[in-house]
């Protein structure tokens, strides 16, 4: 099965503190991963992708084959990183099959 | 920038009612994608195609069609509208199998 798996549905952390949102995939074969951020109000745009391994934002994700994670981090957390963040992964058919999403909110 | 244009925001249908969501895309890109947002339940697949006039079933096709007949535009059609299919309903082009995605601003459909 190919699947994606966010595990917490709401993350509340306080600025500039650490933050890890969860990311783990099933997927036979080697897999390709992204995030995706969904500010308030804007569309659904992509954060970063592991196979360029560049961080964006002060986002880094490493892609765990061992654990089958591609969790994403950042050390510390800004009011205007609150958003909603989706991982995904592209499928055999070549679409990328979202999980159900983390909403960050990261307060003052 | 890639543009990809959803002609409404925000829509309120009837019950019953053919419903047509457009999309426009303006850099040529080969794939296009309908999903549905849905609080809770994430992105979910409807439909997508990969060239004119092909199209592929997604996870959740049922009461949904599409239409594909020129490279940028790809119609997202639901044939006799139900209150089940309110939702912010997203397309997204990509200019090949291997990349990622460019997202439209999203529909919000409310059928009543």
């Amino acid at each position: 099965a190919q699947r994606v798996t966010q595990p917490e549905k709401l993350l509340s952390v306080f600025k500039g503190a650490p933050v890890e949102l969860k990311c783990n995939y099933s997927y036979s074969g080697s897999p390709e991963l992204f995030w995706y951020v969904q500010y308030s109000r804007q569309r659904l745009q992509l954060l970063l992708r592991h196979i360029s391994r560049e961080s964006i934002k002060g986002f880094t994700a490493d892609l765990n084959k061992g654990e089958t994670s591609f969790h994403l981090k950042k050390p510390f957390a800004q009011e205007e990183d609150s958003a909603m963040y989706y991982c995904a992964l592209r499928g055999s058919q070549g679409n990328l099959i979202f999980g159900k999403g983390t909403k960050l909110s990261v307060k003052p | 920038d890639v543009k990809v244009t959803q002609s409404s925001r925000y829509l309120v249908k009837r019950t019953g009612e053919k419903v047509f969501l457009e999309c426009v895309q303006d850099m040529d890109h080969e794939n296009m994608f309908w999903y549905r947002q849905d609080p809770g339940l994430g992105l979910r697949l409807i439909y997508f195609s990969y060239d004119v006039k092909m199209k592929e079933k997604g996870d959740i096709p049922e009461g949904y069609s599409v239409s594909r007949e020129k490279k940028e535009r790809f119609s997202l059609i639901l044939e006799s509208a139900s209150t089940n299919q309110t939702s912010m309903y997203l397309c997204a082009s990509s200019q090949t199998r291997g990349s990622g995605y460019t997202f439209g601003s999203g529909t919000r459909l409310t059928v009543v």
